[in-house]
């Protein structure tokens, strides 16, 4: 049985860094072709990706906000760690973890098949 | 990267089908067969409905059906249920290596 759980502060300052962990179970990320993305939605607004950490380590950014984001896993405790620095309001969202594999080839990272339940983020002073 | 293109809504009588439509590129929706649907209703976690353009998970009812034209890839809902009522998200993958979701749908039953 997979499941996702993300965790953090439900409240940031601006210009805050925001740490968010991702605990996760019923699989391994040691696993070739497994993959875990994190995706925001502000509220009443759309779904946005923002990053992915691959099995062997390969990370990748959503352009725009590339240089604020940062990825990381440690799988012995099968967690992914997503970091996003000076925060804004603009940043408020809720903040989703997903599970992702790649196909059959091992190129492509295909669809979004487990769900974390999200975490509403505000960013207030 | 920017967001795939979906109308803001769509809107059906129960029993009709409604399609709903995502358009990108070439670099992502027209040049790769990772285009997924996703359905979200209120509070709610997505849920996937569609998966590698015209794919349906296991227990996705068959009503529900994705096909892509070019750089448009679109979802068809048939017999329109009031439960069907909900936001659609579609998401690529793209050439960049990266994903991209749509501006979302929202579907009303009328």
């Amino acid at each position: 049985q997979v499941t996702l759980r993300e965790s953090g502060p439900a409240l940031v300052k601006p210009t805050q860094t925001l740490t968010l962990t991702c605990s996760f179970s019923g699989f391994s990320l040691n696993t070739r072709g497994m993959c875990l993305n994190w995706i925001r939605q502000p509220p009443g607004k759309a779904l946005e990706w923002l990053a992915r950490i691959d099995w062997d380590d390969d990370k990748y950014y959503s352009t725009s906000l590339r240089t604020r984001l940062t990825i990381s896993k440690d799988t012995s405790r099968n967690q992914v760690v997503l970091t996003m620095t000076n925060m804004d309001p603009v940043d408020t969202a809720t903040y989703y973890c997903a599970r992702m594999a790649y196909d059959s080839s091992g190129y492509y990272p295909t669809y979004f098949d487990y769900w974390g339940q999200g975490i509403l983020v505000t960013v207030s002073s | 990267q920017s967001a795939l293109t979906q109308p803001a809504s769509v809107s059906g009588s129960p029993g009709q089908s409604i399609t709903i439509s995502c358009t990108g590129t070439t670099s992502d929706i027209g040049g790769y067969n990772y285009v997924s649907w996703y359905q979200q209703h209120p509070g709610k976690v997505p849920k996937l409905m569609v998966y590698d353009v015209s794919n349906r998970p296991s227990g996705v009812s068959n009503r529900f059906s994705g096909s892509r034209s070019g750089n448009t890839a679109s979802l068809t809902i048939s017999g329109l249920q009031a439960e069907d009522e909900a936001d659609y998200y579609c998401s690529s993958y793209t050439s960049t290596n990266t994903l991209v979701f749509g501006g979302g749908t929202k579907v009303t039953v009328l």
